[in-house]
């Protein structure tokens, strides 16, 4: 099955770190932009941080800049999102999410896979 | 800072049509925004309806289209169903690989 399987949330005191994890199976991993997307709890999606299909081209919203680093691992299938200097603004839980880009007559992205989740609690 | 905007709630009757709309704090949202809309149902993860405007994803039934209206980005649903009862999201493309997701509209169908 084709499928996104995030791990490594849990709770963690301000200022703190913590590694998600995401693991990527039935599809060509190595072939595909990647993001991360958090939602705090009863809140909206909140984009957070791209990666391109090799790694060389990241992006961040200012949110999480200069505390988060995303990272894949395309021999593995993973995609990784270290989060360092925690707050607890940043409790939510986080999606690993694919984005699927083309060209059909006009270029297209938009967000087509998305894993169940995995939770962040930063608290003290 | 840039804001995406979109309705709080809004309510349908079943067998109703409803539109969504996706707005911008600041501007107009047009084309090369490549709006897409998401629907989430307690508990579970986003799942996409339209992309790049006007395009259903795979699965997604006709009764859902997607325009722009005027300045705005808008998802419209006819012959709402009481499964379409969930969350609903806008996301924009704002360049340099930045996404901005709107804050969500919760659509009650009653």
């Amino acid at each position: 099955e084709v499928q996104l399987v995030e791990s490594g949330g849990g709770l963690v005191q301000p200022g703190g770190s913590l590694r998600l994890s995401c693991a990527a199976s039935e599809f060509t991993f190595s072939s595909y932009e990647m993001n991360w997307v958090r939602q705090a709890p009863g809140k909206g999606l909140e984009w957070i941080s791209y990666i391109s299909s090799r790694g060389y081209t990241i992006y961040y919203a200012d949110s999480v800049k200069g505390r988060f680093t995303i990272s894949r691992d395309n021999a593995k299938n993973s995609l990784h999102l270290q989060m360092n200097s925690l707050r607890v603004e940043d409790t939510a839980l986080y999606y690993c999410v694919r984005l699927h880009s083309g060209y059909d007559g006009s270029p297209y992205w938009y967000f087509d896979l998305w894993g169940r989740g995995t939770p962040v609690t930063v608290s003290s | 800072q840039t804001v995406v905007t979109q309705e709080p709630s809004f309510s349908v009757s079943p067998g109703g049509t409803v539109t969504l709309t996706c707005g911008l704090s600041s501007g107009s949202v047009s084309t090369t925004y490549y709006p897409s809309w998401y629907r989430q149902t307690p508990g579970q993860a986003p799942r996409t309806l339209i992309y790049s405007t006007n395009r259903r994803s795979s699965g997604v039934p006709d009764r859902f289209s997607g325009s722009i209206l005027g300045n705005k980005a808008a998802l419209t649903i006819t012959g709402a169903q009481a499964d379409d009862d969930s969350d609903y999201y806008c996301v924009l493309y704002m360049g340099s690989g930045i996404w901005v997701f709107g804050g969500g509209t919760k659509l009650t169908v009653l």
